[in-house]
């Protein structure tokens, strides 16, 4: 089976503009999870989706936010990007999200200048 | 709110010895489940082992083993026969039952010595 997929891998930004990242679960997984990396704060959760529903919310400004398609796909978007928004984003997918382990992939290295 | 303490920033061991990392949270859940990450230089996080909170046998995997004293609210990693891949931050997290959201401690990063 395919991995955890994320594209892009690396992204360069302007504080103001919008990113959009992608995420590509394992087949036939239906849950895919969020979290920010940063040196300062750590891993932080940011949502969870599961049948195109999101399921969690972390604690992010309203700036972040994301959707799955029937696919299981999934993407987040963030707006107004931030300086502080520099960060590694990891995905990670499972099968239900409630009992199973949670898959990562290599993450989008996302740099505002 | 649930919390994950790594108090060891940095740790380091010699090749083909043992080393423990030491991990505290704090819940007042009763079903969860713990877990330990590694995350190497190329950024991919993997599963190292995963403990779930109602068995009271820790769990092993080849390597690594875990002492989980559920009382004490503690789930120390330990490596055995440290290879210089096992060099890589080490991420303790927690998740509660029925939710996909993990909590994740600050990391260890672990220096192996040849």
């Amino acid at each position: 089976k395919a991995g955890v997929t994320q594209t892009p891998r690396y992204l360069i930004k302007t504080r103001g503009q919008q990113v959009t990242l992608s995420c590509s679960p394992i087949s036939g997984h239906r849950s895919v999870s969020w979290y920010q990396q940063t040196p300062g704060q750590g891993l932080q959760f940011l949502f969870e989706y599961f049948s195109e529903t999101q399921r969690n919310k972390g604690n992010f400004p309203g700036r972040f936010s994301g959707r799955q398609f029937s696919n299981s796909r999934s993407e987040m978007n963030v707006s107004t990007l931030e300086l502080g928004d520099s960060a590694l984003y990891l995905c990670a997918s499972s099968s239900t999200g409630l009992s199973d382990e949670q898959y990562f992939g290599p993450g989008t290295r996302l740099t505002v200048t | 709110a649930q919390t994950v303490t790594q108090s060891q920033p940095e740790m380091s061991v010699q090749e083909a010895e043992t080393v423990t990392l030491s991990c505290t949270y704090d819940t007042s859940e009763s079903d969860y489940y713990l877990f330990w990450y590694k995350q190497p230089p190329s950024r991919q996080m993997i599963l190292v082992i995963r403990q779930e909170a109602y068995k009271q046998q820790n769990a092993t995997e080849n390597r690594f083993s875990v002492n989980f004293q559920k009382a004490a609210k503690s789930f120390s990693l330990k490596i055995s026969d440290s290879q210089l891949g096992d060099a890589a931050m080490y991420f303790c997290a927690y998740r509660r039952r029925n939710t996909g959201k993990l909590i994740f401690g600050q990391g260890t990063t672990l220096q192996v010595k040849p």
